[in-house]
């Protein structure tokens, strides 16, 4: 199995330039997680799926941010615009069944 | 008061010793309670998770449960410098099944 696929690994940016990170979770897992990694804030769950679902979007710090899971293969997470304090290291993870998570390699961004 | 508290560290042992994670968290109706090993630059993965009151083993690993404490924690024996690493703490609470909460993490250094 190919694990978790995240893309782009690097997205370096401008202020209020749109960001669009990518997902692909492993085959046959029915929940999808987005979370966020800085060093101030420590691992943030900012939202996850289940059977391509939105439950909690609680942690999505604001309207910038949004997320998408069209299909059980596939999700989205889109900043727009993006402001230097989204510069932060961005995870996906899917889980078979909601508790142990199995996490991608991870997006950097940085926006200047 | 988080959720999931973890002494930051950095915890440092000498190869060979054990190594004692600790974690608590305030939910008392958390469930499901997980520990993650994340490599400087890397994403976490999963290395024990544990559901009942007691100890669990996996090879040098052991988790321990304690609920009426609201404790967990993680013992790693014969520690090796492979083992360097921060490790973060993950609970589930009863009330929201599928959202982990993290702790911020201990970074622990293994002494050759």
């Amino acid at each position: 199995d190919a694990g978790v696929i995240q893309s782009p690994r690097h997205e370096v940016t401008e202020m209020g330039q749109e960001v669009t990170l990518r997902c692909k979770p492993i085959s046959g897992h029915n929940s999808l997680f987005w979370y966020r990694q800085t060093m101030m804030r420590g691992l943030e769950l900012l939202i996850y799926f289940n059977n391509n679902v939105p439950i909690d979007d609680s942690g999505m710090p604001e309207d910038r941010f949004s997320a998408k899971m069209p299909n059980a293969s596939f999700s989205t997470l889109k900043i727009q615009p993006s402001e230097p304090r989204d510069s932060a290291v961005y995870f996906c993870a899917s889980s078979p069944s909601s508790d142990t998570q199995y996490f991608g390699p991870g997006t950097r961004l940085t926006v200047l | 008061q988080k959720e999931v508290e973890q002494n930051s560290g950095p915890l440092s042992v000498p190869e060979g010793a054990i190594a004692s994670l600790n974690c608590t968290y305030s939910d008392r109706g958390s469930q499901s309670f997980f520990w993650y090993r994340q490599y400087s630059g890397k994403s976490p993965e999963l290395i024990m998770f544990i559901y009942s009151n007691g100890d669990k083993e996996d090879g040098r690993f052991t988790a321990q449960l304690n609920k009426a404490s609201q404790y967990v924690s993680l013992l790693i024996r014969d520690s090796q410098p492979s083992d360097s690493a921060t490790y973060l703490c993950a609970v589930i609470s009863g009330t929201n099944a599928g959202k982990s909460t993290f702790g911020d993490g201990t970074t622990l250094t293994v002494k050759p």
